[in-house]
């Protein structure tokens, strides 16, 4: 079955280390998403991609980076890790819809503490 | 842009309960809503959408949703509530031919055996 992982599922760091967090898909998506999940303000857009090499911001990217070299990959980068990061970050994925609708399919989640 | 608003941020309920949470967005255009639910320690699952057509619109475990247009709302609806339903509820929305998705802060429903 197709699915979408990541990894690690928790991870603890300390404040101005680097921090990628990885998220692989197995549906064949055109389109990966990443948010971060806090308390009072559900899921926060971070960054997303509609296909290799293409990447956007989204409300919330100051701090994070992505990279998309393949179609099933798309690791989350925190440059220099805040205390204001410690989150549960989700990825998601969804098919091109060309204008339809779009289910996004999401991951586990990881929680990440910056210490 | 547009946004989405959950009002309810915590209802707790006994079994047997119906339910309804708030959901209401801000979008002029055409748009594509969803009910996500997430269970305690898992990921975001779908549990119905809205595209087009019957506003009216049935997902998993006997949740319902109506949208009411005029009044931007597309609120989640169930007749009776059982203790499984304890969970964070998440309401979004994406304008058509937009491929993101809007989420509204979620409620947390908890249900009292």
């Amino acid at each position: 079955d197709a699915e979408i992982t990541q990894s690690p599922r928790h991870k603890i760091t300390e404040t101005g280390r680097q921090v990628t967090l990885a998220c692989h898909q197995t549906w064949n998506h055109n389109n990966m998403f990443w948010y971060r999940q806090d308390l009072g303000h559900g899921l926060r857009l971070i960054h997303y991609s509609y296909g290799v090499q293409d990447t956007n911001k989204g409300e919330v990217s100051d701090g994070y980076s992505v990279s998309r070299s393949n179609t099933e990959d798309l690791p989350l980068t925190l440059e220099s890790a805040a205390s204001s990061q410690t989150s549960v970050y989700f990825c998601a994925s969804s098919e091109s819809s060309g204008g339809s609708y779009n289910e996004q399919f999401f991951g586990p989640g990881t929680r990440l503490t910056v210490l | 842009a547009q946004s989405v608003s959950q009002h309810n941020h915590h209802v707790i309920l006994s079994e047997a309960a119906s339910l309804e949470l708030g959901c209401n967005y801000s979008y002029g255009g055409t748009v594509n809503l969803f009910w996500y639910v997430q269970y305690p320690g898992q990921h975001l699952q779908l549990l119905l959408k809205y595209f087009s057509g019957d506003p009216l619109v049935k997902g998993i475990k006997g949740f319902e949703a109506e949208f009411i247009k005029s009044k931007f709302s597309f609120n989640l609806r169930k007749p009776s509530v059982q203790w499984s339903d304890t969970a964070e509820y998440f309401c979004a929305v994406n304008p058509t031919g937009n491929e993101k998705l809007t989420f509204g802060t979620g409620t947390r429903l908890t249900i009292i055996p």
